[in-house]
């Protein structure tokens, strides 16, 4: 399973737009890029997934430049219900197999 | 639609004492995961099912964790002895088929060996 590398840690303000990067230089060619959001206290929730270029959704966006090696995911206005722990995550045909977690970026909201 | 169901919610044991934990997943999910989650960790996958077979337990600590799903629904997960590190939220999760769909995650079972 290709290895991501993602910022621990992300502040923002309230109605600004937030995103995070998520690194994974090993991607295969039949791995999908999927984020994962995880409220304090909750399990882990689906955002996004993605192959190649843009996918949008009425939470987020996900931006993969044609190598495939970064994604980006938009999280276009953020608010105090956004702060979480984000979570990149890279697999072949969907990831719904053997989801394998890094340790996520926790994003902070505030006023 | 209902969602993946846990109980207990939490739970506090001795170490060396067994826990036993719950998951009903949701309707018609082939799949089903077992998830341990350590404080300002990801989540570690313990063991996956499909249907009523282990697919991967690769690294479920099988010396004192157990795992079944039974008639390939209803899940529990065993620990016996408990040990203090196994203190963790233990989440499972359940999606449609092995691959290409979400995966649906439960609230978790807060366990705390002391």
């Amino acid at each position: 399973l290709a290895k991501t590398t993602q910022p621990i840690s992300m502040d923002s303000y309230e109605g600004q737009e937030v995103n995070i990067t998520c690194s994974h230089n090993n991607i295969a060619t039949n791995d999908y890029i999927t984020w994962y959001q995880q409220f304090p206290s909750q399990g882990p929730r689906f955002i996004i997934q993605g192959y190649k270029t843009k996918v949008t959704n009425e939470v987020a966006s996900l931006f993969i430049p044609a190598d495939r090696k970064s994604s980006t995911l938009s999280l276009p206005r953020v608010s105090l219900s956004d702060t979480a722990v984000y979570y990149c995550l890279v697999g072949p045909t969907g990831t719904a197999s053997k989801l394998t977690f890094g340790t996520g970026t926790r994003l902070q909201v505030t006023l | 639609e209902a969602g993946v169901a846990q109980s207990p919610r939490y739970k506090i044991i001795e170490k060396r004492q067994s826990v036993a934990f719950w998951c009903n997943p949701i309707s018609g999910h082939a799949t089903l995961y077992w998830y341990q989650q350590i404080l300002g960790q990801g989540p570690k996958l313990l063991i996956q099912f499909q249907n009523n077979g282990v697919v991967d337990d690769s690294q479920l600590p099988k010396d004192r964790f157990s795992a079944e799903r039974l008639k390939g629904v209803d899940s529990t997960l065993k620990i016996q002895p408990a040990k203090l590190e196994d203190s963790a939220v233990y989440l499972c999760a359940s999606s449609l088929r092995r691959v290409g769909t979400e995966a649906f995650f439960g609230q978790g079972t807060r366990l705390t060996v002391v």
